[in-house]
């Protein structure tokens, strides 16, 4: 199956800083590529849905101001945490969705552990 | 909205036993359904990939199934060993065609005892 990698791995940071979090697919063109959150013994979250060229479209309660979303090319999209705060610490994970001769599966990154001190 | 519950929550057995985990989902108007495992802290293992027009698909000691018209996804584990402890979850994309994002359910966490 196709790859999907996430930087950094884990990251802590003081409240009041910015963060970001890289998804990159490595052997596959993603048009379309998602971003979800996921709380200690909860499900994934999705947070927005990241189109390369145009804007991110995000999901109700997901501050759009707070969570920037950029989608520059096929292959990359990167998550902005902005201003983070402690109830930002979450585990945040991207997936790629793939062309059809993937049959639309979709790959996920390894995640990102953020801790906002 | 599509809504995805799993059941059981949690799981224990010895090695060896044969297993099944059970998924639902509200709206039968799907794309497809995964099947995923994620170890603790981990990101998502996809399993297995059933298209809407399957009914089942195999990997391994790993079966999972579809019926569509009841909403259900059954995720079999054959000989099932302590590398097999994980969390499982199951993922639907919504009716409306959002791009495909998932909804995924709470998960099963199981738990297998040498």
């Amino acid at each position: 199956g196709a790859v999907v990698s996430q930087h950094p791995s884990w990251v802590i940071c003081k409240s009041g800083t910015s963060v970001k979090i890289e998804c990159r697919s490595l052997d596959f063109q993603a048009t379309t590529m998602f971003w979800y959150r996921q709380f200690p013994k909860q499900s994934l979250m999705l947070m927005a849905t990241s189109n390369e060229g145009s804007k991110a479209t995000y999901e109700q309660g997901v501050e759009k101001d707070k969570f920037l979303i950029n989608h520059a090319s096929l292959t990359l999209s990167t998550l902005t945490v902005t201003s983070a705060h402690p109830e930002d610490s979450s585990f945040y994970i991207c997936s790629a969705r793939g062309n059809f001769e993937f049959g639309n599966e979709q790959f996920f990154g390894p995640g990102t552990r953020l801790t906002v001190l | 909205k599509q809504e995805v519950t799993q059941i059981p929550a949690a799981l224990s057995v010895p090695e060896g036993e044969n297993l099944v985990l059970n998924c639902s989902f509200t709206d039968s108007a799907i794309y497809n359904l995964q099947w995923f495992r994620q170890d603790p802290g981990k990101g998502l293992t996809s399993l297995l990939l059933i298209q809407s027009s399957q009914r089942e698909q195999t990997s391994g000691r790993l079966n999972a199934s579809l019926d569509k018209s009841s909403g259900r996804s059954t995720l079999y584990i054959a000989a099932s060993q302590p590398g097999d402890s994980a969390t499982y979850l199951c993922a639907v994309p919504p009716r409306s065609n959002s791009g495909y994002a998932l909804n995924f359910g709470k998960g099963t966490s199981l738990l297998v005892t040498p």
